[in-house]
């Protein structure tokens, strides 16, 4: 049974800053990785889908990455903004989505 | 399109009483699903459709869940009694394979919460 993790569950750093969020799964065997951004009260809002036959995906000033070997995946973000501030999850799957916890990002002006 | 649309946004209501959620999928989309998220379980998949049939409700916790879909424009997920650790916030997200990966990219609704008291 797939399960993912993120690790911290908490970010704290200043506007400006490069950050990368870290994703982990169990099961190397995987379909596509995602990377959703919720913001408080809503619902989530997909960033990144990464195939397992690739390495990386770049929207912006977000790059996803995917090692299966090692079974992680790692969100980088770029000059972050205040605006980037939300909870960051990452999920597995094909039609089925298993989601890691999240985590939480505060960028400060 | 304006989204998948929930309905309620908010639902207080007492220990056994019938909650049915609402769901509109954005028009187009053939596959349903239905998330439950808690602080401490994180996001969970209770059921999804395929062009209006329940392909998998292995993460339905209990049988006084329920979710239907009549048609391609609507489901509901219902519970019945409710009880406390129902308390959650629900989720509604529709999809449609993507053409190049075959992945599905869910749209989200904003979501209902539920509180059980």
């Amino acid at each position: 049974k797939q399960e993912v993790t993120q690790i911290p569950a908490a970010l704290s750093v200043p506007e400006g800053e490069n950050l990368v969020l870290n994703c982990s799964f169990t099961d190397s065997a995987i379909y596509n990785l995602q990377w959703f951004r919720q913001d408080p009260g809503k619902g989530l809002t997909s960033l990144l889908l990464i195939q397992s036959s690739q390495r990386e995906q770049t929207s912006g000033r977000l790059n996803a990455s995917l090692d299966k070997s090692s079974g992680r995946s790692t969100l980088y973000i770029a000059a972050s903004q205040p605006g980037d501030s939300a909870t960051y999850l990452c999920a597995e799957g094909f039609q089925k989505l298993v989601f890691g916890t999240g985590t939480r990002l505060l960028v400060s002006p | 399109d304006a989204g998948v649309i929930q309905s309620p946004r908010h639902e207080v209501t007492e220990m056994g009483q019938e909650v049915t959620l609402r769901c509109k999928p954005i028009s187009g989309h053939d596959y349903l699903f239905w998330y439950r998220q808690t602080m401490m379980r994180g996001l969970e998949l209770l059921i999804y459709f395929n062009n209006n049939v329940p392909i998998d409700d292995s993460g339905m916790p209990e049988d006084r869940f329920s979710a239907k879909m009549p048609n391609a424009s609507f489901s509901t997920l219902k519970i019945q009694p409710s009880e406390p650790r129902d308390s959650a916030v629900y989720f509604c997200a529709s999809s449609k394979p993507g053409q190049v990966t075959g992945a599905n990219v869910l749209t989200f609704g904003a979501g209902s919460r539920l509180t059980v008291l």
